[in-house]
């Protein structure tokens, strides 16, 4: 089974405006982390925000936020303000067993969304 | 400070040879993780090292290693390369290993 799922194969987004890119995940352990990245055709992945599954509050980092709903499951990207550099793949991925003592930890990711901004 | 950097950018290889792909992490970082980027595949995690130990390792064949100098600079192996192996090989560094992970370019490696 799926442990990252990204159901938006592709988005399309007019400028200026904002835009929400689903991801929801599956796990059973209760420490874990989220994260987002962006990856222009360039091909490297850039961090844009991460959430704990402990933090109480949602993450924002600038244009991004990350809606996190613990109980659903979800952790949807929002970008504010979309500018035409937002143009990319964007992917979600989760880190299961987050242990704050050095641990190992590999990344999850889902099949990602590509979202296009419209001038 | 300088990013996550990858050498070479981009590799074409015939079926059988080897390759060595190299990663350099971001100063201080310690943790240093590998994947495998392919359009039918996705994101795929090989190996994570820290302190020059392999901590963790994905579904990979053993044609797939890797290893961490004293530096924390990283190499990763593969041998009789196979056509499936053609894919973007990105190197991602963080200070531990449950800390958020930082990439490179990646190398994007083909092979015929």
């Amino acid at each position: 089974a799926q442990k990252i799922t990204q159901t938006q194969p592709g988005m399309f987004v007019q400028e200026k405006e904002a835009v929400t890119l689903d991801c929801t995940y599956d796990t059973s352990d209760q420490s874990y982390g989220l994260f987002w990245y962006k990856q222009p055709s360039s091909g490297e992945m850039i961090f844009l925000i991460y959430q704990g599954s402990y933090d109480e509050q949602n993450a924002t980092e600038g244009r991004y936020s990350l809606n996190f709903q613990k109980a659903r499951k979800s952790a949807n990207l929002v970008i504010s303000a979309s500018q035409l550099g937002d143009s990319a793949m964007y992917f979600c991925a989760m880190r299961e067993g987050v242990d704050y003592g050095g641990s190992q930890g590999n990344l999850i990711f889902g099949k990602g969304t590509k979202l296009s901004v419209k001038p | 400070k300088a990013g996550v950097t990858q050498t070479p950018r981009y590799l074409i290889k015939t079926r059988g040879q080897q390759v060595t792909l190299s990663c350099s992490p971001i100063s201080g970082h310690r943790s240093v993780s590998w994947y495998q980027q392919t359009p039918g595949q996705g994101l795929q995690f090989l190996f994570e090292y820290f302190s020059e130990t392999q901590r963790n390792k994905g579904n990979f064949p053993g044609r797939f290693s890797g290893r961490q100098f004293s530096n924390s600079r990283s190499e990763m192996n593969v041998s009789t390369l196979e056509l499936g192996d053609s894919a973007l090989y990105l190197c991602a560094s963080s200070l531990e290993g449950a800390d958020t992970q930082y990439f490179g370019p990646g190398t994007r490696l083909t092979v015929l």
